[in-house]
């Protein structure tokens, strides 16, 4: 089985400042990642993906992440950070063959301040 | 337009009752999921529906029991509720040919 581990439950960071959270996974097989963005009071949507391909994959509002599968991790990346960045950030990862099963990391917390 | 719908949004019930969460989804996807959601431990997956005629367990499936009354709907009940079941729930959606899943807005449960 599959599993995801994001190593910080919060980070607080200042606006205009870059930001990078952390994603490891484990699997046996080869894997789907995705980062989902939770703003609050709303559900998740897909911020980027990698499926194949170039291990840089950029999403939306500025977002990219890296696959580095020697390391196991899909790191989420932003050169300048916005308040409106401020939301729950998860990490998830299927199995290639697994019909879109997802399992997800425990969230980070993005909070940008003034 | 909302493409996944749930109600309610909100409930507060009581320890033993039955309650019955609803999903609606007018994307046209055979697959749909409901998961739960707890601080600190992410989103894990309770049942599962790849069509009308399959269901399926996820990780946590004790406690509840789900229907897929047509393509465009599945149900989650709790057939007698208890205060560890207060969670954010949250049904998606899924094609059979792509990876990305669709969320609705979630359902916010307390269980007293």
């Amino acid at each position: 089985a599959q599993s995801v581990t994001q190593l910080d439950s919060q980070v607080p960071v200042f606006e205009e400042a870059p930001v990078e959270l952390r994603c490891n996974y484990s699997s046996s097989v080869s894997v789907y990642l995705f980062w989902y963005v939770q703003y609050p009071n709303q559900g998740l949507q897909l911020l980027l993906k990698y499926l194949s391909g170039s291990t840089l994959v950029k999403g939306i509002n500025g977002f990219e992440a890296e696959f580095n599968k020697s390391q196991t991790s899909f790191h989420l990346r932003k050169p300048s950070v916005h308040i409106s960045d401020t939301a729950e950030y998860f990490c998830a990862v299927t199995k290639s063959n697994a019909g879109n099963m997802l399992t997800f990391g425990g969230g980070t917390r993005l909070m940008v301040k003034p | 337009d909302a493409d996944v719908t749930q109600t309610p949004r909100n409930r507060i019930t009581k320890t033993g009752k039955r309650i019955m969460l609803e999903c609606s989804q007018t994307k046209g996807h055979d697959r749909m999921y409901w998961y739960r959601q707890d601080p600190g431990l992410g989103l894990r997956l309770i049942y599962y529906s790849f069509d009308v005629k399959d269901i399926n367990k996820g990780e946590i499936s004790d406690g509840y029991s789900v229907s897929r009354q047509a393509q465009a709907k599945f149900s989650l009940s709790l057939e007698s509720a208890i205060p560890n079941q207060t969670a954010l729930y949250f049904c998606a959606t899924s094609d059979r040919d792509r990876d990305e899943q669709f969320f609705g807005p979630g359902t916010r449960l307390t269980v007293l």
